[in-house]
């Protein structure tokens, strides 16, 4: 299995609005909707963001949303905050009861 | 409130065994969700390395399956990994983990940086 693919980096000023795409096939992102985003700040544990695509744990703002397109997740960021400056990781189940992730996406506020 | 905290040794030498254990609080093991191990080697990314359920039913990531042992302890109180034999590529920081049965993780330990070295 390979690790999903991510951008290494994404930026945006405080305000504006930040996609990170997480490419994979049609055995993982695209086969199901086990998709999950997890922001880590440094030195920090990865914390969950998104599940199931589209859902956000309680706690999560709502500037945090996500979607699917064929083999492609995405991560948006809307109404960019200082605080959003992390890590970003997205994972997908495999199938066989595997679970892939991707590389990681350093985003930058601006 | 679900906690989890990683033990072990943070040196192990080449080709021994990495041995770290995973406490769990506030929720108890035998309930249900899976439990598991992710490392992340220090500057690079997440890497699954294996989930367990409370029954004992194991799921390894391939590239590591030969090495790998997850169990759960009887207590139900705290869960295990080992890995054997290590090289310096083993070196990361371990978390254990909470997942569901939709494979997301919602509650981590804090991290062990374990390093391979003699």
């Amino acid at each position: 299995q390979s690790a999903l693919t991510q951008p290494p980096s994404a930026s945006g000023s405080p305000g504006q609005s930040v996609t990170i795409s997480c490419t994979g096939t049609s055995s993982d992102v695209g086969g199901y909707n086990s998709v999950s985003w997890y922001q880590q700040h440094p030195g920090k544990a990865p914390k969950l963001m998104i599940y199931e695509v589209t859902k956000r744990p309680s706690g999560v703002p709502d500037r945090f949303s996500g979607s699917k397109s064929g083999n492609t997740a995405s991560l948006t960021v809307s109404g960019l905050q200082a605080e959003d400056e992390a890590d970003y990781y997205c994972s997908s189940y495999a199938g066989s009861n595997n679970l892939v992730f991707g590389g990681g996406t350093k985003l930058t506020v601006l | 409130q679900v906690q989890l905290q990683e033990s072990g040794p943070g040196l192990v030498k080449p080709s021994e065994t990495l041995s770290l254990t995973c406490a769990v609080s506030g929720y108890s093991i035998s309930s249900g969700y899976y439990w598991g191990w992710i490392r992340q080697p220090p500057g690079k990314g997440l890497e699954w390395i294996g989930n367990i359920y409370h029954s004992g039913n194991t799921f390894y990531n391939p590239s590591l399956k030969s090495r790998v042992t997850i169990s759960v302890d009887t207590s139900k109180t705290q869960f295990s990994l080992r890995l054997t034999p290590v090289t310096a590529a083993d070196t990361a920081v371990y978390y254990c983990a909470r997942y569901s049965n939709t494979w997301r993780a919602d509650y981590w330990g804090q991290g062990t940086l374990v390093t391979v070295s003699s």
